[in-house]
């Protein structure tokens, strides 16, 4: 247990069809990731949030649409998606952001990640 | 570009201390050397950081060389559990590479 809770676990979703995937983390932390996990590649970094603000965006298509509501919780809303789409998608959060400049004595904590199927 | 290399895979046997080696020759002077690994269908796992001196806590150890462009992650007593991909990361964590997958073997 991480302190990264991430629902649903699985997910199958049609081409057409709008569905959200939910993070929520009891750490108190102030910075929220979400990251994709393609098979056989390495995690790629997606959104950042800083305080409920997004502070990064990794050029990532517009059918992909984060939502930052507190510091404590995270959606990710999916529309419209294709079957290479599929992966894995992980939340994370740390105390504060990591940024690019690459000073970070931050830790981040990821939840258990959500497995998304695009048919 | 993922700032670090990493071997593909290792084998270790049961019991074994695990020596895993990360490049990171163009490490900056004020990033953190960060390990991470991902037992199969589970989110990364926290395991150690460190920025220029060794560093040890109830998971593994972390050796950085003195010129901080490699390190090497320690598993003193290597169990099947250990089995994962091992992510070796700088650059605030934010870029990640393949990692290497370690196999425990009994």
């Amino acid at each position: 247990e991480t302190g990264v809770t991430q629902t649903p676990r699985h997910l199958v979703m049609g081409m057409t069809n709008k569905k959200s995937l939910k993070c929520e983390q009891h750490l108190g932390h102030n910075a929220m990731y979400w990251y994709k996990q393609s098979a056989k590649k390495p995690l790629e970094l997606m959104f950042v949030y800083n305080f409920k603000e997004q502070t990064e965006n990794n050029s990532v298509p517009s059918r992909f649409s984060p939502e930052c509501p507190n510091s404590s919780h995270l959606f990710l809303h999916l529309h419209t998606l294709q079957p290479e789409d599929s992966a894995l998608y992980l939340c994370a959060s740390s105390q504060d952001p990591v940024t690019t400049g690459g000073i970070s004595g931050n830790t981040i904590y990821f939840g258990e990640g959500s497995w998304l199927t695009v048919v | 570009d993922a700032k670090t290399t990493q071997p593909t895979s290792m084998d270790c046997a049961e019991g074994r201390a695990a020596n895993l080696p990360c490049n990171h020759s163009t490490i900056s002077g004020n990033e953190y050397v960060y390990w991470y690994r991902q037992i199969h269908s589970q989110g990364p796992q926290y395991i150690i950081h460190g920025l220029k001196n060794n560093e040890t806590n109830e998971m593994a150890s972390l050796i950085i060389t003195e010129d901080r462009k490699s390190s090497t992650l320690i598993l003193p007593h290597a169990t099947l559990r250990d089995t994962a991909v091992y992510y070796c990361i700088v650059k605030g964590q934010l870029i990640w590479g393949a990692g290497t997958k370690l196999i425990i073997k009994p």
